[in-house]
Formats: C-alpha cells, structure tokens, sequence
C-alpha cells in the first residue's frame, strides 16, 4: 500500500508555544490531505480537508486561526497548532488520498505542559 | 441518521471464534467502502475494500448490500492479533477518496 510519514512522531511543548506537524506521502501524489484528532479511546475526529494550492476546509468547531493549514505541494502538507494549550494534547493524525482511498500517517503525540 | 454507523462493542470472544461487525451508511449515492483496523495508540491501516461481489482475504469477508446500505467484516478463526478497533469507511457521495469513517467496532480475542 502507499505509504504516507508524518514528522515529529511525538512533541512535548509548553504552553503558549506552537507546533508544526508534517505529513508525506513518500510515493504518491496527494491532491487532498486530511487532518485527524483522537483523543485516548476516543474515535478519530476529522478537524480539516487540505486540496494542494488552495485554503483548507475546517470542520465545525475547529478554529482555522488556531490549527493552521498549509498543502504547498501533492506530496506534503502541514499542520501548525499555535499557542499550544494542555487541552490540545492529543494525537493528531494525518492521511492521504490517492483519489480512491485514504492512507494514514503514524500519528503525532502531542503533549502540551 | 449518522452518516456512518457501527457498534462501538466491545465483542469480547474466544480464540477461534467467528464474529461479524456491520455498519450502516445513509448516503445512497457513496460508491466506495472500506474496512480498516485500528490497534491502541496507532493509525488506522487499510484493511481491505469492499466491493459489490463480496471479496474475500484469507479469514476476512467483506460483503456490501447497497439496498439496504449496509457493509459488514466476517472474520473467521479469529486469532489473538485480531484484537483492534475495526473502523467501516465510505466515501462522502461524488467524491472518490474523500472518505466517512464510523466510530470502530471495538474487538477483543481472548485466549
């Protein structure tokens, strides 16, 4: 299957600070890229839809100016969560779209303190 | 009605045991499903695709009925390692690849 990385594997920040989270796909194009959040035993919450080239589609209740969105490219996209907050703390994953099915990153553990 | 629906479970069975998850979905017009597995503090993994015919890997049958829409997973000789949270997606209607996820069938295999 495609496979699809994603970069930190985990981050520990502090409060007020901001964090950047990338997501490859290594050998596929991607024109849609999604953002995911899980909290613990808790099902996957999409927050975004990110199309190459254009503004991401956020989903209701996710705040745009807080979870920053950037798809520069068909291989990589990026999700910037500003001013960390210890109720950010999750697991963000991403996936990737091959126009037919959606391929998953390893996820991102986020801790904020 | 949710978009995508499953039994969250848990379905606790023995090793060797046959179980079968369903998930209903209310747009008519989706075209594409699919099963994927979730294991604790991981990302979701493609199972497998669900297609008109019904298809078959291994242990696992995957089987669609569109009229009644609903898909559903057989897992058959169920081992330990099948134990992880079983997520049906399908696609938002007229856009391939762009897909709806149930909340996981919770699945545990006991010795």
């Amino acid at each position: 299957g495609a496979v699809v990385s994603q970069h930190p594997s985990w981050v520990i920040c502090k409060s007020g600070t901001s964090v950047k989270i990338e997501c490859r796909s290594l050998d596929f194009q991607a024109t849609t890229m999604f953002w995911y959040r899980q909290f613990p035993k808790q099902s996957l919450m999409l927050m975004a839809t990110s199309n190459e080239g254009s503004k991401a589609t956020y989903e209701q209740g996710v705040e745009k100016d807080k979870f920053l969105i950037n798809h520069a490219s068909l291989t990589l996209s990026t999700l910037t969560v500003t001013s960390a907050h210890p109720e950010d703390s999750s697991f963000y994953i991403c996936s990737a779209s091959d126009g037919y099915t959606q391929y998953f990153g390893p996820g991102t553990r986020l801790t904020v303190l | 009605r949710k978009e995508v629906e499953q039994d969250p479970g848990p379905f606790n069975v023995p090793e060797g045991a046959t179980v079968a998850f369903n998930c209903t979905y209310s747009n008519s017009a989706s075209q594409s499903f699919f099963w994927y597995r979730q294991d604790c503090r991981k990302e979701p993994k493609l199972l497998m695709s669900v297609y008109s015919s019904g298809n078959e890997d291994g242990r696992f049958t995957a089987q669609l009925n569109r009229a009644s829409q609903y898909i559903s997973l057989l897992i058959r000789d169920s081992k330990l390692s099948d134990s992880a949270t079983y997520l049906c997606a399908v696609n938002r209607g007229g856009s391939q690849g762009n897909l709806i996820f149930g909340k996981g069938t919770k699945l545990s295999v006991k010795p």
